[in-house]
């Protein structure tokens, strides 16, 4: 099955800052990439998301960019926001809206 | 993005109670549901994939018979811990595919005495 890693666990910026988290995958079959922003006590909530026909998106200041050579996709946060401060995870699948293995989350802090 | 409603946020039970928690898509039909359960401070792991009209699909190591799932319309999956104990304990999530994306419920923080 698939396998995701996701690095570092936990990051620390200064507001204003870029934060970046990588992660890997197994499946060489996964084919959808999206990322979840999780606060305390709720559920995940999807902020980008990418296919493999594409090497990047972005959107305001989030950013995502896939190597599927290389099997690594990557979150970029540009200029930081204290609201940023949250828990995001990396995520894979086959087929879009099927079952996700997620990675094992980043905690991020935004220092103001 | 679509609204995937979760009820209760909070059930705290006595040990040996079963506790059932509801996931309705508000805006949209799902012929497919997921649950997931989460650990304080760690990911999200998948426990079972809930079929309307069919018996759900668990993952390996989930035992069936303590977790309970139901898809009785195309809209409202639930969940029902049966005779909780102390270790299931957790906070569950559900979420439901729409457009090709996965979206989640808001989640239910299980607390066994």
């Amino acid at each position: 099955g698939e396998n995701v890693e996701q690095h570092p666990s936990t990051l620390s910026v200064q507001e204003g800052d870029s934060a970046v988290i990588k992660c890997t995958y197994s499946d060489s079959a996964s084919n959808y990439f999206p990322w979840y922003k999780q606060e305390l006590g709720k559920g995940p909530q999807l902020i980008i998301d990418i296919r493999s026909n594409v090497g990047e998106k972005k959107d305001q200041r989030i950013a995502v960019t896939l190597n599927k050579t290389a099997k690594h996709f990557s979150l970029h946060i540009t200029e930081t926001q204290p609201e940023d401060s949250a828990v995001y995870f990396c995520a894979a699948t086959e087929a879009a809206g099927n079952k996700l293995t997620f990675g094992g989350g980043t905690r991020v802090l935004v220092k103001p | 993005g679509a609204v995937v409603s979760q009820h209760p946020s909070r059930v705290i039970c006595k040990s040996g109670t079963s506790v059932k928690i509801e996931c309705r898509s508000l805006d949209f039909q799902a012929t497919t549901m997921f649950w997931y359960r989460q650990f304080p401070k760690k990911s999200l792991m998948l426990m079972a994939t809930s079929n309307e009209g069919s018996k759900a699909t668990y993952e390996q190591g989930v035992e069936k018979d303590k977790f309970l799932i139901n898809h009785a319309s195309l809209t409202l999956s639930t969940l029902t811990v049966t005779s909780a104990h102390p270790e299931d304990s957790s906070f569950y999530i559900c979420s439901a595919p729409s457009y090709e994306k996965l979206f989640f419920g808001s989640g239910t923080q299980l607390s066994v005495l």
